[in-house]
């Protein structure tokens, strides 16, 4: 079946420093992932995507790999801020075009 | 910036009890659905909604739920008799488009069932 995991429930960083968030997925079908930002109280926010196609795709500080051969996608956030605190979850499109979500990484940014 | 807006913020209701939480999705979006996050969990899927209908819904949602686009602007999920497991937060989303790659979040309804 689908599912969308993730190697760490928590990560610490000191600020400034960069953070890797992993993910692993199952369906080697799956082109299309999102990492979503969900801060306390609030709902998941859309960070970056990246399609299937592609290996690499960078945004304002943050970057997404996807490595198609182990299934493997991670985010790179570079000088990671207080303000990045929250859980990171990556999620993949279902072939009708819904979310699957993974567990979810907390990243906590001590000063 | 347009938002998903979600009331109640938190709701406590007894067990057995019905439930309606209210979305209130972006205007000119056509794609709206729920979904749920138990706590210390994932997100996960409930329903989508499109045209007046249901497209997709998860084995979660069964019986005790529905969805409703009363009028022109809110989105509704009502579950008919809670039970304790029904305690979690629900996210509405909406879309313009039918790709996920889209989907806005609102805040989120907390759900307490006692």
């Amino acid at each position: 079946g689908e599912s969308v995991g993730l190697h760490l429930p928590t990560l610490s960083v000191q600020e400034g420093d960069n953070s890797i968030i992993n993910c692993a997925y199952s369906n080697s079908a799956s082109d299309y992932f999102i990492w979503y930002k969900q801060e306390s109280g609030k709902g998941p926010q859309f960070i970056i995507d990246i399609r299937s196609n592609m290996d690499k795709r960078q945004g304002q500080r943050v970057t997404v790999l996807l490595n198609k051969t182990v299934k493997h996608l991670s985010l790179q956030i570079a000088a990671t801020q207080p303000g990045d605190s929250a859980v990171y979850f990556c999620a993949e499109i279902s072939n009708t075009g819904k979310l699957i979500f993974g567990q979810g990484t907390t990243l906590q940014v001590k000063p | 910036e347009p938002e998903v807006t979600q009331t109640p913020s938190h709701q406590v209701t007894q067990m057995g009890q019905e439930v309606i939480l209210r979305c209130v999705p972006i205007s000119n979006h056509l794609y709206f659905y729920w979904y749920r996050q138990i706590l210390g969990q994932k997100v996960e899927f409930l329903v989508s909604f499109y045209n007046n209908e249901i497209s997709e819904k998860s084995e979660i949602f069964d019986d005790q739920f529905s969805v409703e686009r009363p009028d022109g602007s809110n989105f509704t999920l009502k579950i008919r008799s809670t039970k304790l497991e029904d305690s979690a937060m629900y996210f509405c989303a909406s879309s313009r488009d039918s790709g996920a790659n889209v989907l806005t979040f609102g805040a989120g309804s907390r759900l307490t069932v006692l």
